[in-house]
């Protein structure tokens, strides 16, 4: 089982439409949780923190359920310019560094 | 005013040569990464340093060596290349490694192709 699971996609969606991304995590240790967007052969970015309290950030909204290890990415009114990879990331702290645990990434292609 | 540097951008090489990565932050942080993203697209962590001392080596072939001159460089070295090494790989840096609000910085990636 990978440490942090993602329905792959990809998720066609028109433009204006709103969408939502799953996340699963296998180590109950995670301690901090994110949503990237890597672009099409370009780096990850970070796009949000995850808080247990659910947060927003203009039209997107993560929510994170440590009971469950589930965390969600909204993203409203969906533009072209977010067709994108949503990347899934959990952090847990090692022994002297933290680690980064990637999903495999959500595809989202938003059409006209 | 790129923040995370990578040379080369691309590069590729016959199995079995040796190569190297160079990786630059300016941002002034103490740790830097080195990731690997596969041709599924998965990103999975190599190695951290933190202040030029290795902290995490997630079991990746000892033909990999990173190599930190100073805090603002990660180098990746790579002896005896092979068809699977091929993939993108990622440098990334941030402020302090053991704090649960550090954010992670990415270069734009080497995409190595290994013939």
């Amino acid at each position: 089982r990978k440490e942090v699971e993602q329905d792959p996609g990809p998720f066609n969606v028109p433009e204006g439409a709103t969408v939502a991304f799953n996340c699963t995590y296998s180590n109950s240790a995670s301690q901090s949780f994110f949503w990237y967007r890597q672009d099409c052969r370009k780096e990850p970015k970070l796009l949000m923190s995850v808080y247990s309290s659910g947060n927003e950030d203009g039209r997107f909204t993560a929510q994170l359920n440590r009971a469950s290890q589930y965390i969600s990415l909204l993203i409203r009114d969906s533009k072209l310019s977010d067709s994108a990879t949503y990347l899934c990331v959990v952090r847990i702290l090692t022994g002297g560094g933290n680690k980064l645990t990637f999903g495999t990434g959500t595809q989202l292609k938003v059409e006209l | 005013d790129t923040a995370v540097s990578q040379t080369p951008k691309y590069l590729v090489t016959q199995m079995g040569n040796d190569k190297s990565i160079k990786c630059e932050q300016n941002l002034g942080h103490d740790t830097m990464y080195w990731y690997k993203q596969d041709s599924k697209k998965f990103l999975k962590i190599m190695f951290s340093y933190n202040n030029k001392e290795l902290i995490i080596n997630e079991t990746v072939p000892n033909r990999f060596s990173p190599k930190s001159p100073d805090k603002a460089h990660l180098n990746l070295h790579i002896n005896s290349l092979e068809l699977g090494d091929s993939a993108v790989y990622f440098c990334a840096s941030s402020q302090a490694g053991g704090r649960s609000t550090d954010t992670q910085y990415f270069g734009p990636g080497t995409r190595l192709t290994v013939l």
